[in-house]
Protein backbone atom coordinates (compact mmCIF):
# COMPACT_ATOMS: atom_id res chain seq x y z
CA UNK A 1 0.00 0.00 0.00
CA UNK A 2 1.41 3.16 -0.97
CA UNK A 3 2.11 5.95 1.33
CA UNK A 4 0.78 9.03 -0.12
CA UNK A 5 -2.25 10.78 0.83
CA UNK A 6 -4.44 13.41 -1.13
CA UNK A 7 -7.29 15.59 1.12
CA UNK A 8 -9.33 16.08 0.15
CA UNK A 9 -10.93 13.35 -0.87
CA UNK A 10 -14.15 15.35 -2.61
CA UNK A 11 -14.49 18.99 -2.70
CA UNK A 12 -17.85 21.18 -4.16
CA UNK A 13 -17.00 24.82 -4.38
CA UNK A 14 -18.69 27.77 -6.17
CA UNK A 15 -16.69 29.42 -8.64
CA UNK A 16 -14.03 32.26 -7.76
CA UNK A 17 -12.80 30.24 -4.74
CA UNK A 18 -9.61 29.70 -3.97
CA UNK A 19 -8.68 26.06 -3.18
CA UNK A 20 -5.62 24.02 -1.97
CA UNK A 21 -5.14 20.54 -2.95
CA UNK A 22 -3.16 18.67 -0.74
CA UNK A 23 -0.98 15.91 -1.70
CA UNK A 24 1.99 14.18 1.12
CA UNK A 25 3.63 10.86 0.61
CA UNK A 26 6.26 9.36 3.61
CA UNK A 27 8.17 7.21 1.05
CA UNK A 28 11.08 10.20 1.00
CA UNK A 29 10.63 10.55 -2.56
CA UNK A 30 12.24 13.15 -4.65
CA UNK A 31 9.65 13.01 -7.55
CA UNK A 32 6.19 13.91 -7.45
CA UNK A 33 3.73 14.92 -9.71
CA UNK A 34 0.14 16.26 -10.46
CA UNK A 35 -2.33 14.92 -13.19
CA UNK A 36 -5.79 15.50 -13.68
CA UNK A 37 -7.94 12.85 -15.49
CA UNK A 38 -11.61 13.34 -16.27
CA UNK A 39 -14.00 10.37 -15.81
CA UNK A 40 -13.16 7.31 -17.97
CA UNK A 41 -10.20 9.19 -19.85
CA UNK A 42 -6.43 9.76 -20.10
CA UNK A 43 -4.18 11.21 -17.30
CA UNK A 44 -2.95 14.46 -18.03
CA UNK A 45 0.60 15.60 -16.25
CA UNK A 46 0.19 19.28 -15.49
CA UNK A 47 3.19 19.94 -13.02
CA UNK A 48 5.61 17.52 -11.59
CA UNK A 49 8.46 18.61 -9.06
CA UNK A 50 12.52 16.75 -8.90
CA UNK A 51 12.71 17.80 -5.59
CA UNK A 52 12.29 20.55 -2.71
CA UNK A 53 12.26 24.10 -4.92
CA UNK A 54 11.62 22.30 -8.29
CA UNK A 55 8.79 22.45 -9.90
CA UNK A 56 7.62 22.19 -14.10
CA UNK A 57 4.74 22.76 -15.77
CA UNK A 58 3.77 19.86 -17.82
CA UNK A 59 2.09 18.26 -21.24
CA UNK A 60 -1.33 20.24 -20.34
CA UNK A 61 -1.27 23.15 -19.57
CA UNK A 62 -3.14 23.89 -16.11
CA UNK A 63 -4.19 27.42 -14.63
CA UNK A 64 -3.07 25.61 -11.25
CA UNK A 65 0.02 26.24 -9.25
CA UNK A 66 1.84 23.77 -7.19
CA UNK A 67 4.72 24.84 -4.85
CA UNK A 68 7.71 22.01 -2.96
CA UNK A 69 9.02 23.53 0.03
CA UNK A 70 9.07 20.25 1.79
CA UNK A 71 10.47 16.52 0.10
CA UNK A 72 7.18 15.08 1.57
CA UNK A 73 4.86 18.11 0.36
CA UNK A 74 3.44 18.69 -2.66
CA UNK A 75 0.00 21.24 -2.85
CA UNK A 76 -1.83 22.54 -5.59
CA UNK A 77 -3.14 25.75 -6.09
CA UNK A 78 -6.02 27.13 -8.01
CA UNK A 79 -6.46 31.27 -7.06
CA UNK A 80 -10.20 31.62 -8.82
CA UNK A 81 -11.71 28.04 -9.66
CA UNK A 82 -14.15 28.18 -12.69
CA UNK A 83 -16.95 24.93 -13.60
CA UNK A 84 -13.95 24.22 -16.28
CA UNK A 85 -11.28 22.82 -13.47
CA UNK A 86 -13.72 19.90 -12.43
CA UNK A 87 -12.40 16.90 -12.97
CA UNK A 88 -10.21 14.30 -10.47
CA UNK A 89 -6.71 15.34 -9.65
CA UNK A 90 -4.07 12.85 -8.90
CA UNK A 91 -1.12 12.92 -7.36
CA UNK A 92 2.16 10.45 -7.41
CA UNK A 93 5.22 9.79 -6.22
CA UNK A 94 8.29 7.94 -7.59
CA UNK A 95 12.06 6.99 -7.16
CA UNK A 96 14.49 5.40 -9.38
CA UNK A 97 13.95 1.41 -8.05
CA UNK A 98 13.78 -1.01 -11.62
CA UNK A 99 12.84 2.24 -13.15
CA UNK A 100 10.38 4.90 -12.12
CA UNK A 101 7.21 3.34 -10.85
CA UNK A 102 5.08 5.63 -9.61
CA UNK A 103 2.81 5.42 -6.20
CA UNK A 104 -0.96 7.29 -6.46
CA UNK A 105 -2.99 8.99 -3.82
CA UNK A 106 -6.52 7.97 -4.01
CA UNK A 107 -7.01 11.58 -5.90
CA UNK A 108 -9.19 14.48 -5.12
CA UNK A 109 -12.52 14.44 -7.25
CA UNK A 110 -13.23 18.37 -7.63
CA UNK A 111 -16.54 19.99 -8.41
CA UNK A 112 -16.76 24.11 -9.09
CA UNK A 113 -20.26 25.10 -9.69
CA UNK B 1 -0.21 13.23 -28.47
CA UNK B 2 -0.14 10.28 -26.01
CA UNK B 3 2.62 7.95 -26.28
CA UNK B 4 0.41 4.86 -25.42
CA UNK B 5 -2.74 3.38 -26.84
CA UNK B 6 -4.55 0.15 -25.12
CA UNK B 7 -6.48 -1.65 -27.13
CA UNK B 8 -9.64 -2.89 -26.97
CA UNK B 9 -10.88 0.26 -25.29
CA UNK B 10 -13.22 -1.76 -23.36
CA UNK B 11 -13.21 -5.68 -22.62
CA UNK B 12 -15.82 -8.27 -21.03
CA UNK B 13 -15.33 -11.47 -20.30
CA UNK B 14 -16.80 -14.43 -17.86
CA UNK B 15 -14.88 -15.20 -14.41
CA UNK B 16 -12.21 -17.76 -15.08
CA UNK B 17 -11.46 -16.47 -18.66
CA UNK B 18 -8.05 -15.18 -19.76
CA UNK B 19 -8.36 -11.50 -20.40
CA UNK B 20 -5.41 -9.58 -22.95
CA UNK B 21 -4.70 -6.33 -23.33
CA UNK B 22 -2.45 -4.38 -25.80
CA UNK B 23 -0.42 -1.44 -25.95
CA UNK B 24 1.60 0.03 -28.55
CA UNK B 25 3.92 3.21 -28.30
CA UNK B 26 6.18 5.36 -30.81
CA UNK B 27 9.07 6.41 -29.71
CA UNK B 28 12.43 4.37 -27.94
CA UNK B 29 11.35 3.47 -24.17
CA UNK B 30 14.17 2.87 -21.19
CA UNK B 31 10.60 0.84 -20.01
CA UNK B 32 6.72 0.12 -19.79
CA UNK B 33 4.85 -0.25 -16.97
CA UNK B 34 1.33 -1.23 -16.30
CA UNK B 35 -1.28 0.19 -14.06
CA UNK B 36 -4.57 -0.93 -12.49
CA UNK B 37 -7.47 1.79 -11.43
CA UNK B 38 -10.41 0.87 -9.78
CA UNK B 39 -13.70 3.16 -10.25
CA UNK B 40 -12.65 6.54 -8.62
CA UNK B 41 -9.37 5.74 -7.36
CA UNK B 42 -5.92 6.38 -8.14
CA UNK B 43 -4.06 4.11 -9.97
CA UNK B 44 -1.46 1.18 -8.52
CA UNK B 45 1.03 -0.39 -10.47
CA UNK B 46 1.21 -3.74 -11.09
CA UNK B 47 4.61 -4.73 -13.20
CA UNK B 48 7.14 -3.14 -14.68
CA UNK B 49 9.31 -4.35 -17.89
CA UNK B 50 12.44 -3.29 -19.27
CA UNK B 51 13.50 -2.39 -22.73
CA UNK B 52 15.73 -5.48 -22.88
CA UNK B 53 13.32 -7.85 -21.57
CA UNK B 54 10.86 -9.88 -23.43
CA UNK B 55 8.56 -11.59 -21.14
CA UNK B 56 7.75 -10.98 -17.16
CA UNK B 57 5.35 -12.78 -15.17
CA UNK B 58 3.78 -11.55 -11.50
CA UNK B 59 1.67 -13.97 -10.74
CA UNK B 60 -1.39 -14.07 -12.68
CA UNK B 61 0.14 -11.14 -14.95
CA UNK B 62 1.98 -12.03 -17.99
CA UNK B 63 3.51 -9.12 -19.81
CA UNK B 64 5.45 -8.75 -23.22
CA UNK B 65 7.23 -6.36 -24.90
CA UNK B 66 8.68 -6.51 -28.54
CA UNK B 67 10.71 -3.48 -29.11
CA UNK B 68 10.88 -3.78 -32.85
CA UNK B 69 6.64 -3.70 -33.01
CA UNK B 70 6.80 -1.04 -30.06
CA UNK B 71 4.21 -3.25 -28.35
CA UNK B 72 3.13 -4.94 -25.35
CA UNK B 73 0.79 -6.96 -24.09
CA UNK B 74 -0.75 -7.81 -20.69
CA UNK B 75 -2.47 -10.93 -19.92
CA UNK B 76 -4.52 -11.19 -16.78
CA UNK B 77 -5.02 -15.55 -16.21
CA UNK B 78 -8.16 -17.37 -14.46
CA UNK B 79 -10.09 -13.70 -14.18
CA UNK B 80 -11.62 -12.51 -10.96
CA UNK B 81 -14.66 -10.30 -10.65
CA UNK B 82 -12.11 -8.00 -8.55
CA UNK B 83 -10.18 -8.00 -11.64
CA UNK B 84 -13.01 -5.19 -12.81
CA UNK B 85 -10.79 -2.12 -13.56
CA UNK B 86 -9.31 0.08 -16.08
CA UNK B 87 -6.22 -0.56 -17.36
CA UNK B 88 -3.41 1.98 -18.57
CA UNK B 89 0.14 1.32 -19.98
CA UNK B 90 3.03 3.78 -19.10
CA UNK B 91 5.90 4.47 -21.22
CA UNK B 92 9.13 5.81 -19.75
CA UNK B 93 10.64 7.42 -23.23
CA UNK B 94 14.59 7.84 -23.16
CA UNK B 95 15.42 10.96 -22.64
CA UNK B 96 12.02 11.93 -20.32
CA UNK B 97 14.18 11.82 -16.92
CA UNK B 98 11.60 10.50 -14.95
CA UNK B 99 8.14 11.38 -16.76
CA UNK B 100 5.67 8.57 -17.74
CA UNK B 101 3.02 9.02 -20.68
CA UNK B 102 0.03 7.29 -20.02
CA UNK B 103 -2.40 5.75 -22.27
CA UNK B 104 -6.27 6.37 -22.49
CA UNK B 105 -6.67 2.57 -20.66
CA UNK B 106 -8.63 -0.31 -21.13
CA UNK B 107 -12.06 -0.58 -19.50
CA UNK B 108 -12.22 -4.82 -17.93
CA UNK B 109 -15.47 -6.09 -17.31
CA UNK B 110 -14.95 -9.46 -15.38
CA UNK B 111 -18.82 -10.99 -14.96
CA UNK B 112 -19.34 -13.38 -11.75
Amino acid sequence: EADIYQTPRYLVIGTGKKITLECSQTMGHDKMYWYQQDPGMELHLIHYSYGVNSTEKGDLSSESTVSRIRTEHFPLTLESARPSHTSQYLCASSEYMSGYEQYFGPGTRLTVT
Amino acid sequence: SQQGEEDPQALSIQEGENATMNCSYKTSINNLQWYRQNSGRGLVHLILIRSNEREKHSGRLRVTLDTSKKSSSLLITASRAADTASYFCATDPTGANSKLTFGKGITLSVRP
